[in-house]
């Protein structure tokens, strides 16, 4: 079945490491997208990427870093400059990006981050 | 700017009484999309439906019912008869020229049995 695979579900990470999640589509979707959600703030937009070898900064970028070498896999690097990394993070995609804001985004099922 | 409130931040009903999420919207674009999705406990996110903004009418699939007016800048979801599995947290999110999605802060639903 097509889909949207992240990994690992759970994540620890010790303070002043950097943690890569993955994220894997075999939709292929052009667009793929990393959300962060904390209780109460929905889902705010990191990084988002609409064609191989292009990303954008969302609305909360600092702290992180992502990679775009291949259409199927869009890893978010959650890096030490990120102050308070815990929370669950969502992985998603679409089947066009620029353009196509009509376009439905597909989820992943999700990582939990946590401090040690 | 876009904005979309979601002003219900949790609300609960008992099982077979029909409920109404809102959402209010906010966007300087003429054409734009909303969009209704539901996460379940299990925490992934599904897409339940899509408008675009020059088509106001309703649309009906089962038991969820979706209501957009623009004239108030809202578009809200009606779940009747609700159901014990319809427990969960339901976003509204909007997309205009910009390509990104903006969600609201959703509302978690609990249907008690």
């Amino acid at each position: 079945d097509g889909g949207i695979t992240q990994s690992p579900k759970y994540l620890f990470r010790k303070e002043g490491q950097n943690v890569t999640l993955s994220c894997e589509q075999n939709l292929n979707h052009d667009a793929m997208y990393w959300y962060r959600q904390d209780p109460g703030q929905g889902l705010r937009l990191i990084y988002y990427s609409q064609i191989v070898n292009d990303f954008q900064k969302g609305d909360i970028a600092e702290g992180y870093s992502v990679s775009r070498e291949k259409k199927e896999s869009f890893p978010l690097t959650v890096t030490s400059a990120q102050k308070n990394p815990t929370a669950f993070y969502l992985c998603a995609s679409s089947i066009h990006g620029r353009g196509d804001s009509n376009q439905p985004q597909h989820f992943g099922d999700g990582t939990r981050l946590s401090i040690l | 700017a876009q904005k979309v409130t979601q002003a219900q931040t949790e609300i609960s009903v008992v099982e077979k009484e029909d409920v109404t999420l809102d959402c209010v919207y906010e966007t300087r674009d003429t054409t734009y999309y909303l969009f209704w999705y539901k996460q379940p406990p299990s925490g992934e996110l599904v897409f339940l439906i899509r408008r675009n903004s020059f088509d106001e009418q309703n649309e009906i699939s089962g038991r969820y019912s979706w209501n957009f007016q623009k004239s108030t800048s809202s578009f809200n979801f009606t779940i009747t008869a609700s159901q014990v599995v319809d427990s969960a947290v339901y976003f509204c999110a909007l997309s205009d020229r910009d390509d990104k999605i903006i969600f609201g802060k959703g509302t978690r639903l609990h249907i008690l049995p």
